[in-house]
């Protein structure tokens, strides 16, 4: 089965809500990422939580690996956040092997 | 700095051709990928090189796809012979290994027709 699940599959805002964005795994991430991915663009690295919560700009993100999952919540959005956000979790412990889930399509309208 | 760059940004192939995809990671970066990336399947490794040794062949995608890193600033892709199910984004990305940060580049679309 999938092995990282993403939801909602879609989302649509109006500018200045906020998005939570889920990710649940289904085996032991030893480490955790978060991607954006622009339409028709490539994907950025936004920031890696492997675990607690960690806060860049308008993006905090929680990771609560017991449970095996995390949360990425924009905070006030903007249209120009429209696009895809990807999770992504490394099962390897090497660092290398990213698994990725299908990811959350984010549209903020203005 | 350049980041990754990929060429073609299109490539449109006929079933059964051989198609060739480049990509020039990030100047010093050790660590080498690819991905494909479908609407249904997200993204799926095809390739990982480290210092521009294989380490990963895509187990799967074994037996059409080849990648090669003759040095470490290009990397080919090869897809020999093209099946209309290939068609897809293909993504190459690099970082300078473990846990640092995986820089991508724009991809190729590949439509097989």
């Amino acid at each position: 089965g999938q092995q990282v699940q993403q939801s909602p599959a879609s989302l649509v805002l109006q500018e200045g809500e906020n998005a939570e964005l889920q990710c649940n795994f289904s085996s032991t991430a030893t480490q955790l990422q978060w991607f954006y991915q622009s339409p028709g663009g490539s994907l950025v690295s936004l920031l890696s939580n492997p675990s607690g919560t960690k806060h860049t700009g308008r993006l905090t993100s929680t990771t609560v690996t017991k449970e095996r999952r995390s949360s990425l919540h924009i905070s006030s959005s903007q249209t120009t956040d429209s696009g895809t956000y990807l999770c992504a979790i490394d099962r390897s412990n090497m660092g290398y092997k990213l698994t990725f889930g299908t990811g959350t399509s984010l549209l903020v309208d203005p | 700095d350049a980041g990754v760059t990929q060429t073609p940004r299109h490539e449109v192939a006929e079933k059964g051709q051989t198609i060739i995809l480049k990509c020039e990671p990030v100047s010093g970066h050790n660590d080498l990928f690819w991905y494909r990336q479908t609407k249904i399947q997200g993204l799926e490794l095809l390739s990982y090189f480290r210092s521009k040794s294989l380490m990963e062949d895509g187990g799967a995608f074994k037996d059409r796809f080849k990648a090669e890193m003759l040095n470490s600033s290009f990397s080919t892709l090869k897809i020999q012979p093209t099946e209309p199910k290939d068609s897809a984004v293909y993504l190459c990305a690099s970082s300078l290994g473990g846990k640092n940060t995986l820089y991508f580049g724009a991809g190729t679309r590949l439509s097989v027709l």
